[in-house]
C-alpha cells in the first residue's frame, strides 16, 4: 500500500490564482481530512469527509472547498489564493470516524507559498 | 471543548539521557489521546495512543506515554534519547462532535533537539 499520497509537494501561487491540492489513499478508509500547519499553531482542521459524497467544515474552512466523489480521493480547492493561505497542508485518513479512537494516517504534505 | 497544551516549545537533551515531552489535556468525559512525530520535511507519523486500559502505553521507536487522570497529563517518554529522535512532537486529543464522527485537536507542538 502507498498509504496517503499528496501532490504536488511544493507550489508557488500568485494572489488570486486557483489550484487544487490532490490527496489519495489506497487503504479503503472512510474518513479523510485536510489540515493546515502553521508555526506555533499545531495542525488545524480545514474540512473532513466521512464517505463519498459527504463533507463537512472544520475549524478553518474559509477560502477552501472540498468534494469527495470516490472513497480514494479527497481534493482540496483554493478558489482565489491569498497570502494568508501560505502554509503546509496535510491530508489524513482513517478507517472510520475518530470518535471511537481510530488512528489517522497522514500524507507527506504540500508546501504552499502564496505571493 | 476538548484541548491539549504542550507547555514547552523546545526540549533539549543529550544523547543517552531520558527524554520527556509534556502534554496536558482538558476534556469532558474520557479522553482519547495521541502522540505524533514529524521529522523535517515529512508528514506526521503515529507514535502511540491511549484509549482505555493500562495507563502506561508503549509505542513505536521505544517511546512510551503515561496517562495520569488526576493530573490530566499524557507525557511522552523515552529512557535513552537518540540524535535521530530530534523532531517535532505533537500531542492530540479527540474532540467530540455533534455528528459523532469526532475530530483531532492538536497541541502547538514541541521541538525536540538531541545533541551528541
Amino acid at each position: 500500500n502507498a498509504g496517503v499520497t499528496q501532490t504536488p509537494k511544493f507550489q508557488v501561487l500568485k494572489t488570486g490564482q486557483s489550484m487544487t491540492l490532490q490527496c489519495a489513499q489506497d487503504m479503503n478508509h472512510e474518513y479523510m481530512s485536510w489540515y493546515r500547519q502553521d508555526p506555533g499553531m499545531g495542525l488545524r482542521l480545514i474540512h473532513y469527509s466521512v464517505g463519498a459524497g459527504i463533507t463537512d467544515q472544520g475549524e478553518v474552512p474559509n477560502g477552501y472547498n472540498v468534494s469527495r466523489s470516490t472513497t480514494e480521493d479527497f481534493p482540496l480547492r483554493l478558489l482565489s489564493a491569498a497570502p494568508s493561505q501560505t502554509s503546509v497542508y496535510f491530508c489524513a485518513s482513517s478507517y472510520s470516524g475518530l470518535a471511537g479512537g481510530e488512528t489517522q494516517y497522514f500524507g507527506p504534505g504540500t508546501r504552499l507559498l502564496v505571493l | 471543548a476538548q484541548s491539549v497544551a504542550q507547555p514547552e516549545d523546545q526540549v533539549n537533551v543529550a544523547e543517552g539521557n531520558p527524554l520527556t515531552v509534556k502534554c496536558t489535556y482538558s476534556v469532558s468525559g474520557n479522553p482519547y489521546l495521541f502522540w505524533y512525530v514529524q521529522y523535517p520535511n515529512r508528514g506526521l507519523q503515529f507514535l502511540l495512543k491511549y484509549i482505555t486500559g493500562d495507563n502506561l502505553v508503549k509505542g513505536s521507536y521505544g517511546f512510551e506515554a503515561e496517562f495520569n487522570k488526576s493530573q490530566t497529563s499524557f507525557h511522552l517518554k523515552k529512557p535513552s534519547a537518540l540524535v535521530s529522535d530530534s523532531a517535532l512532537y505533537f500531542c492530540a486529543v479527540i474532540e467530540w462532535t455533534t455528528d459523532s464522527w469526532g475530530k483531532l485537536q492538536f497541541g502547538a507542538g514541541t521541538q525536540v533537539v538531541v545533541t551528541p
